[in-house]
């Protein structure tokens, strides 16, 4: 199972949005809503942002929001804050009680 | 309150064996469905394998690149999940989390341990 595609870095100024894409396969992706959306800053865990294409778990600001459309998710972080600058991760069910991730995008606040 | 403590990485010699354990509190984990997620140093997240509920059979499965060599399990009375690791490879060396599952995705994320396999 291949990792899931995503643009190795995005940037944005503070209150400008940034959207990050993530492209995998019909056997990923594209066909089950089972896509998620992970920040992660150095030296911490993964933080779950986004699950099911656009759930927010409680906590995570509404400035985050997902979609998908065929096989590529994307997540937009609008109204770009400092502590927005991490590294983020897609994830999606790929069947068969297997999941991939994505291959990360570092976001940068200018 | 969920927490979830990692413990058992370290220094071992390729062709080794490891043991992770993953302590939980404030749920009981046979009652959740719970993954072992590794990510390597500079790497994005790797799915290693997961072990569903009790209620929903305890299935287990591994990820392709793990599958015959490493084995998950859980004891009960220790609430706790183990991640057993044989042959080990220098292309195993990473932070090792136990993570719980709800809807295909990872909710909750312990602190990790650091498992590095070198000669």
């Amino acid at each position: 199972q291949s990792a899931l595609t995503q643009p190795p870095s995005a940037s944005g100024s503070p209150g400008q949005s940034v959207t990050i894409s993530c492209t995998g396969t019909s056997s990923d992706v594209g066909g089950y809503n089972y896509v998620s959306w992970y920040q992660q800053n150095p030296g911490k865990a993964p933080k779950l942002m986004i699950h099911d294409v656009s759930k927010r778990p409680s906590g995570v600001p509404d400035r985050f929001s997902g979609s998908k459309s065929g096989n590529t998710a994307s997540l937009t972080v609008s109204g770009l804050q400092g502590e927005d600058e991490a590294d983020y991760y897609c994830s999606s069910y790929a069947g068969n009680n297997i999941y991939v991730f994505g291959t990360g995008t570092k976001v940068t606040v200018l | 309150e969920v927490q979830l403590v990692e413990s058992g990485g370290g220094l071992v010699k390729p062709g080794g064996s490891l043991r992770l354990s993953c302590a939980a509190s404030g749920f009981t984990l046979s009652n959740a469905w719970m993954n072992w997620v590794r990510q390597a140093p500079e790497k994005g997240p790797e799915w290693v394998g997961l072990i569903k509920s009790k209620i929903d059979g305890g299935t287990i499965d591994h990820a392709a690149p793990v599958k015959g060599r490493f084995s998950i399990s859980i004891d009960d009375s220790k609430n706790t999940l183990f991640l057993q690791m044989n042959s080990l490879t220098t292309e195993d060396t990473a932070v090792y989390y136990c993570v719980t599952e709800r809807s295909g995705s990872f909710h909750d994320w312990g602190q990790g341990t650091l498992v590095t396999v070198s000669s």
